[in-house]
């Protein structure tokens, strides 16, 4: 069966630090993979959205960035954090075209 | 690109009550619309979901509606229970846009006992 893992579970990060967050899944093969941010007003905003290896749509200007180094392996970064970026990050895969996606756990991140 | 609008952003129904929540969407070509149930501190979970071809689906006491004439589609839930409060998201995928998931700004659905 497919999982999907995704960690830390929390993250306390200082303004200016940088940012690594990974996302793996098992079980399956070339999946599509999503990040997500909810903020504190719930709404799920799609960041970045990648159908294949190194191949990555950005969705919003922001001070994030992701990867996608291996073809089961989503990874957001960011070089230097703004207090903005603080809230829940949530990565999630689906098999195809208007398939339903899975969520990881999510990483609730807190830049102070 | 697509762009998915969600109401209420609350609703509080008595126990036993149906609740209903709708969205509409933006991209003519949006073929698969899905709901997610999110509780608190836990990931989105889907509860339904529904393609283009179809106008109506229903699972025990939660169903779904589409009407792609209008681009609007709803979310049904009867006989309401307290473990049914949560935050509903409804979203769209259209294969004009890669086929990603775009979700509305959430429903907190609150179902007083």
């Amino acid at each position: 069966s497919q999982t999907i893992h995704q960690w830390p579970a929390t993250l306390v990060q200082p303004v200016g630090s940088p940012l690594s967050l990974e996302c793996t899944v098992e079980g399956t093969s070339n999946p599509n993979l999503y990040w997500y941010r909810q903020a504190a007003g719930r709404g799920l905003q799609l960041l970045f959205y990648s159908v294949g290896i190194g191949q990555i749509s950005s969705e919003v200007p922001q001070n994030l960035s992701a990867s996608r180094p291996q073809d089961r392996q989503f990874i957001l970064s960011s070089k230097k954090l703004l207090l903005s970026d603080s809230g829940f990050y949530l990565c999630a895969w689906a098999g195809g075209l208007g398939t339903e996606a899975f969520f990881g756990q999510g990483t609730r991140l807190t830049v102070v | 690109g697509e762009n998915v609008e969600q109401h209420p952003s609350t609703l509080s129904v008595q126990e036993g009550d149906s609740a209903v929540i709708k969205c509409t969407y933006s991209d003519s070509a949006s073929n698969y619309f899905p709901w997610y149930k999110q509780e608190l501190g836990k990931r989105p979970q889907l509860i339904i979901d529904i393609r283009s071809n179809v106008g109506e689906k229903k699972d025990q006491r939660i169903a779904v509606t589409l009407n792609k004439t209008a681009k609007h589609f709803s979310l049904h839930i009867t006989e309401t229970q307290p473990e049914d409060s949560a935050v509903y998201f409804c979203a769209a995928s259209s294969v004009n846009q890669g086929g990603k998931l775009i979700f509305g700004q959430g429903t907190e659905l609150s179902v007083k006992p």
